[in-house]
């Protein structure tokens, strides 16, 4: 089946520290990658969409300065969380969407990315 | 707008069956979903139900649809220990863009006892 890689799994920093965090899918081709955040016990808010070679969208009230999003090519999108603080320290998740555009499953996700700023 | 609702918690008794609810509003949704998420992991795909079917059965899971009150629900028949998690429902929206997004409810987190 479809796989997505999501790497680091867990990573811990200092304030102020930016950190990048990495979604591969492994065996299909990916022209839209959705970047999500899960706070405890609550459901995941969409923050953006990752297009190959375009600009991501943004959802209202994310910072697109402080959440930088790059789709180089059709397997990988890279969330980087610029100058990180404690507040952003939450469980970021990935999904990506088949090439093939399968209908009755959009999405594959990754296994999340739990960021932990001190 | 588009939103999702389910009950938060469900505690069910090792091999009874487990119904979790969920309601939407998106009426012109055409797919839903139900997701898993197990402890510090990401959302794995359970089953999905096309809006012009009522029910859709796969093995231990039962997908039912009531579109006219958009009610879905997820029955599991003998509910394991390994069932244990938090189940999401999700439906099919479309974003400004064009691209379709799903959109979440909160999530029940589905306990089993012995």
């Amino acid at each position: 089946g479809a796989v997505v890689s999501q790497h680091p799994s867990w990573v811990i920093c200092k304030s102020g520290t930016s950190v990048k965090i990495e979604c591969r899918s492994l065996d299909f081709q990916a022209t839209t990658m959705f970047w999500y955040r899960q706070f405890p016990k609550q459901s995941l808010m969409l923050m953006a969409t990752s297009n190959e070679g375009s600009k991501a969208t943004y959802e209202q009230g994310v910072e697109k300065d402080k959440f930088l999003i790059n789709h180089a090519s059709l397997t990988l999108s890279t969330l980087t969380v610029t100058s990180a603080h404690p507040e952003d320290s939450s469980f970021y998740i990935c999904s990506a969407r088949d090439r093939r555009r399968q209908n009755n499953q959009p999405q594959h996700f990754g296994d999340g990315t739990r960021l932990s700023i001190l | 707008g588009e939103d999702v609702e389910q009950s938060l918690f469900l505690s069910v008794r090792e091999g009874d069956s487990s119904v979790i609810n969920c309601t939407y509003t998106d009426s012109s949704s055409t797919y839903l979903y139900w997701y898993k998420q197990e402890p510090g992991a990401g959302l794995q795909l359970l089953t999905y139900i096309f809006s012009n079917m009522d029910m859709k059965q796969d093995q231990r899971l039962t997908v039912l649809l009531n579109k006219k009150d958009k009610h879905l629900s997820l029955r599991i028949a003998d509910t394991q220990t390994g069932d244990s998690a938090i189940y999401f429902c999700a439906e099919r929206g479309i974003l400004s863009g064009g691209y379709n997004k799903l959109i979440f409810g909160a999530g029940t987190r589905l306990a089993v006892h012995p």
